[in-house]
């Protein structure tokens, strides 16, 4: 199985907002409304930050939102803070019971 | 509180098996998640390796499969991971987490545990 395509970069000033693409293939994104977006600082664990496309656990901020278009999933960062500079990473479930990552993307607040 | 803990040599030789566990406390292991392994080599992103069910069904990474074991331990709570016939390649930090059943995401993760292969 091949990963899913992120773009290894993004960036926005503060407070704007900036949108990662997570694309997959109509066996894994376009197949089920399991994708989930993580967000990782250096040196930490990864945090769930979205699952099920669009659903955010408790205590993640609503400037946080997750959607998904044929085989391409969307997480958008609205507001953007000093604190949201990290790692995202896309997940989604696949065919056979199998989970597939992004190469992840590193978003640069300016 | 779901807490999760790697533990396991930290320098493994080329060629040998790479053996890890993850202990957990604050829940049951057989209460209805999964548990899965994920690992980040260095500088790069996450990799899955492969998730067993509370009734010890195990699903993995196709491109590990051949090589990887992964079992629970009820008695102690925990679940292990072995990988065989190691390369650098497999030089990563290893990752145990929570999977939960039915919206597959992982919500608790520990803090990982870093493994180099080399002679």
């Amino acid at each position: 199985q091949s990963a899913l395509t992120q773009p290894p970069s993004a960036s926005g000033s503060l407070g704007q907002s900036v949108t990662i693409s997570c694309t997959g293939t109509s066996n894994d994104i376009g197949a089920y409304n399991f994708v989930s977006w993580y967000k990782q600082h250096p040196g930490k664990a990864p945090k769930v930050i979205i699952y099920e496309v669009t659903k955010r656990p408790s205590g993640v901020p609503d400037r946080f939102s997750g959607s998904k278009s044929v085989n391409t999933a969307s997480l958008t960062v609205s507001g953007l803070q000093a604190e949201d500079e990290a790692d995202y990473y896309c997940t989604s479930y696949t065919d056979g019971n199998n989970l597939v990552f992004g190469g992840g993307t590193k978003l640069t607040v300016l | 509180q779901v807490r999760l803990q790697e533990s396991g040599p930290g320098l493994v030789k080329p060629s040998e098996t790479l053996s890890l566990t993850c202990d957990l406390s604050g829940h049951s292991i057989r209460s209805g998640y999964y548990w899965g392994w994920i690992r980040q080599s260095p500088g790069k992103g996450l990799e899955w390796i492969g998730y067993i069910r509370d009734t010890g069904a195990t699903y993995f990474n196709p491109s590990l499969k051949s090589r990887i074991t992964i079992s629970m331990d009820t008695s102690k709570n925990q679940i292990s991971l072995r990988l065989h016939s190691v390369t650098a390649a497999d030089t990563a930090i290893y990752y145990c987490a929570r999977l939960v059943d039915g919206l597959v995401f992982f919500d608790y993760w520990g803090q990982g545990a870093l493994v180099t292969v080399s002679s």
